[in-house]
């Protein structure tokens, strides 16, 4: 299974964006990559997904390199409720495998 | 649209007692899954369910543990004899799988399962 590659922490100021990276350099050609979030003791929260191109939605943006193999998530204007960890997952079959994920902390 | 659900949110049991957990999908969803994670690790992959069909098992799924769908829509999640290492965050999500398309899944709050 394709794996990921996350920095364990990030710090980011409210209000700034926030860019967490993911690495996926095995990641093969119709495999999607999925970022989740999941604040403390709930269940994890769908963010964005992609395939080979860059994404936007209400919550974030999402930019993969044109190799495909690693990624952005971008959190353009973080706030104290974005401190979470984030899950960056490629998908394998019919089931997400999850990493350690990045614990972004937002600070005021 | 009103979320997944699980049910029970808590749940202390002693060891070798068994447990059921229920998840209610996202209504129309067809794909039904149970994710278990412990404390500082991300979920791991238990079981999915096209439907009524158990597709997929994980190696994590001993034989301790069962799970059902009877009609496609609910899912319990059975565990037998507990063990205190079964202590964990219970998770079930659902998708709208469409064949050919990519499908994001939605997570309920989670079973905490603690075993004394």
């Amino acid at each position: 299974d394709a794996k990921t590659t996350q920095p364990p922490s990030m710090d980011c100021a409210e209000g700034r964006a926030a860019n967490l990276p993911c690495n996926h350099s095995t990641i093969s050609g119709n495999e999607y990559v999925y970022w989740y979030r999941q604040i403390h003791s709930q269940g994890p929260q769908y963010i964005i997904h992609g395939l080979k191109n860059n994404e936007t939605n209400e919550m974030a943006s999402l930019i993969i390199t044109e190799d495909r193999k690693s990624s952005t998530l971008i959190l353009p204007h973080a706030t104290l409720r974005d401190t979470a960890v984030y899950y960056c997952i490629v998908e394998y079959g019919n089931k997400l495998v999850f990493g350690a994920g990045t614990i972004l902390r937002v600070k005021s | 649209d009103t979320g997944v659900s699980q049910d029970p949110r808590h749940k202390i049991t002693k060891r070798g007692q068994n447990v059921t957990f229920r998840c209610d999908p996202i209504s129309e969803h067809n794909r039904l899954y149970w994710y278990r994670q412990t404390l500082g690790q991300g979920p791991e992959f238990l079981t999915y369910f096209q439907n009524e069909a158990q597709l997929e098992k994980s190696r994590l799924l001993s034989d301790r543990f069962s799970a059902e769908r009877p009609k496609g829509s609910f899912s319990t999640l059975e565990i037998q004899r507990t063990e205190q290492g079964d202590s964990a965050m219970y998770l079930c999500a659902s998708s709208l799988v469409v064949t050919g398309g990519s499908y994001e899944q939605y997570f309920g709050p989670g079973t905490r399962l603690t075993v004394t």
